[in-house]
C-alpha cells in the first residue's frame, strides 16, 4: 500500500531555507510514471499547490513561488524533497507531500506537466517560521 | 482563472442531501476535483474529473459539472461526513493548480 511521510524541522527562522523530505513506501518512484508533489495549508491562504517533480527530475512550480522553490528526487532512497528559501511568517503552514492522482499515459511526455490532482496525501508536517 | 469560489458553510440534517457548489472560470474547460478533510487529517479525494468516484468512496458521494460550476452532492448525509470540503482545478493558462477556499459541512 502506497504511503507518503513528510519529515523535517518543525521550525525555521525567517530568511532561512525550509527543507522537507517525503519518504515513499509501497511503490518505487523510479519509473512510476507519476508526478510527486507538495501542497501546503495555512489558515490565511488555505490550500496551495507548491509544485511537482517527475522521477527524471523535471519540475513544475506554482508561478507565485517559483523564484524560491526547488524540488528534487532521490530514487535510490525512494524520496523526494522540497526546499523553500527566504522564508517569512507567511510560509508557516502544514506541508503535505502528494502523488498525482493518475499516471502518465504510455508514451505521454512528462513535459506536459502533472495531472493536477492528488491522491494520496501524506499525513502532513507542520512548519513554523519564527525566530 | 485564478479563483474558485465555494460557500463557507453548509448545514444539513442526517439523511438529507447536501450540495456544495464551486464556481470559477477555470472550470469551463478544466476538470474539477473534490477533497474531504476531516479534523486533524489530510485531505482525501472523493470526486475526480468532475464526476468520477475513487474506489472506497461511498456511493452517496457524487459530482456534476455545468458551465463554470461543479457541484458535490452527498445523498443521505451521515454524521461521519462532517468535514471541510475543497474543490480544485487546473489553471487554464499556465501549469498551476487552484483550490477553492473550502466549505465546512455541518451535520446537525
Amino acid at each position: 500500500q502506497l504511503q507518503l511521510k513528510e519529515s523535517g524541522p518543525g521550525q525555521v527562522k525567517p530568511s532561512e531555507t525550509l527543507s522537507l523530505i517525503c519518504s515513499v513506501s509501497g511503490v518505487a518512484i523510479r519509473r512510476s510514471s507519476y508526478f510527486w508533489g507538495w501542497i501546503r495549508q495555512s489558515p490565511g491562504k488555505g490550500l496551495q499547490w507548491i509544485g511537482s517533480v517527475f522521477d527524471d527530475g523535471r519540475t513544475f512550480y506554482n508561478p507565485s513561488l517559483q523564484s524560491r522553490v526547488s524540488m528534487s528526487v532521490d530514487t535510490s532512497k525512494n524520496q523526494f524533497s522540497l526546499m523553500l528559501k527566504d522564508v517569512t511568517a507567511a510560509d508557516t503552514a502544514v506541508y503535505y507531500c502528494v502523488r498525482d492522482g493518475e499516471e502518465l499515459w504510455f508514451g505521454e511526455s512528462p513535459g506536459a506537466g502533472p495531472k493536477k490532482w492528488f491522491d494520496p496525501w501524506g499525513q502532513g508536517a507542520r512548519v513554523t517560521v519564527s525566530s | 482563472s485564478h479563483e474558485l469560489t465555494q460557500p463557507p458553510s453548509v448545514s444539513v440534517s442526517p439523511g438529507q442531501t447536501a450540495k456544495i457548489t464551486c464556481s470559477g472560470d477555470a472550470l469551463s474547460d478544466q476538470y474539477g476535483y473534490w477533497y474531504q478533510q476531516k479534523a486533524g487529517q489530510a485531505p482525501v479525494v472523493v470526486i475526480y474529473k468532475d464526476a468520477e468516484r475513487p474506489s472506497g468512496i461511498p456511493e452517496r458521494f457524487s459530482g456534476s459539472s455545468s458551465g463554470t460550476t461543479i457541484t458535490l452532492t452527498i445523498t443521505g448525509v451521515q454524521a461521519e461526513d462532517e468535514a471541510d470540503y475543497y474543490c480544485q482545478a487546473g489553471d487554464r493558462n499556465v501549469i498551476n493548480v487552484i483550490f477553492g477556499g473550502g466549505t465546512k459541512l455541518t451535520v446537525l
